[in-house]
């Protein structure tokens, strides 16, 4: 079965620094990987998702994600935090014979100060 | 195009009751499927429904069990209630395919006194 792991439940950033979220996964077979955002009282939108293209997967808002299958690491990287990224982010991941069915990390909330 | 339409949007019940949650899809969507999130479990997989049939179940009690209407439309349906069964239940549509994006909706916030 997949697993994802999520280092940090809380990171604290300031305006204007590297954001770097890390995500490790488990999977005995080639995985799909999705970088996840949830806002407060929303449900989650996706950022990113690596599919077995392009190991280095660029998303929405500038953020984007390396897959490393030697590190089994998929970790979410922005140059330049903003206000508007505090928010909390999942990792997830899923295996082609799965569905829809998405195993997701513990999250990371993001306090961005200014 | 609409969202991903969940109702009610909140709700309270007792313990020993039953509730039924709606899940409208993203039009033309035939995948839905459904999550449960609290701060201690964080977000887990309940089941997805494709066309109709249950494709994936999660780990749930039979206590939790769902459908899906010709029109994609989708009800989730816990029964005898417990305390931790609160929790913000999230539904999520898409074409189905595993490696396509899927659309959130806000959720249903159900409290159980």
């Amino acid at each position: 079965a997949q697993s994802v792991t999520q280092l940090g439940s809380h990171v604290s950033v300031s305006e204007g620094a590297l954001v770097l979220l890390r995500c490790n996964y488990s999977s005995s077979v080639p995985p799909y990987l999705f970088w996840y955002v949830q806002y407060p009282n929303q449900g989650l939108q996706l950022l990113l998702k690596y599919t077995s293209a392009a190991t280095l997967v660029k998303g929405i808002n500038g953020f984007e994600a390396e897959f490393k299958k030697s590190e089994t690491s998929f970790h979410l990287t922005k140059p330049s935090a903003h206000m508007s990224d505090a928010a909390e982010y999942f990792c997830a991941v899923t295996l082609k014979a799965a569905g829809n069915k998405l195993t997701f990390g513990g999250g990371t909330r993001v306090l961005v100060k200014p | 195009k609409a969202g991903v339409t969940q109702t009610p949007r909140y709700l309270i019940k007792t313990r020993g009751q039953q509730v039924t949650l709606s899940c409208s899809p993203i039009s033309g969507h035939r995948s839905v499927s459904w999550y449960q999130q609290t701060p201690g479990q964080g977000l887990q997989f309940l089941f997805e429904y494709f066309s109709e049939t249950q494709r994936n179940k999660g780990n749930f009690p039979g206590r939790f069990s769902g459908r899906q209407f010709s029109n994609s439309r989708s009800e989730m349906n816990v029964s005898t209630l417990e305390l931790g069964d609160s929790a913000l239940y999230l539904c999520a549509s898409s074409r189905g395919a595993p490696d396509e994006k899927l659309f959130f909706g806000s959720g249903t916030q159900l409290s159980v006194l």
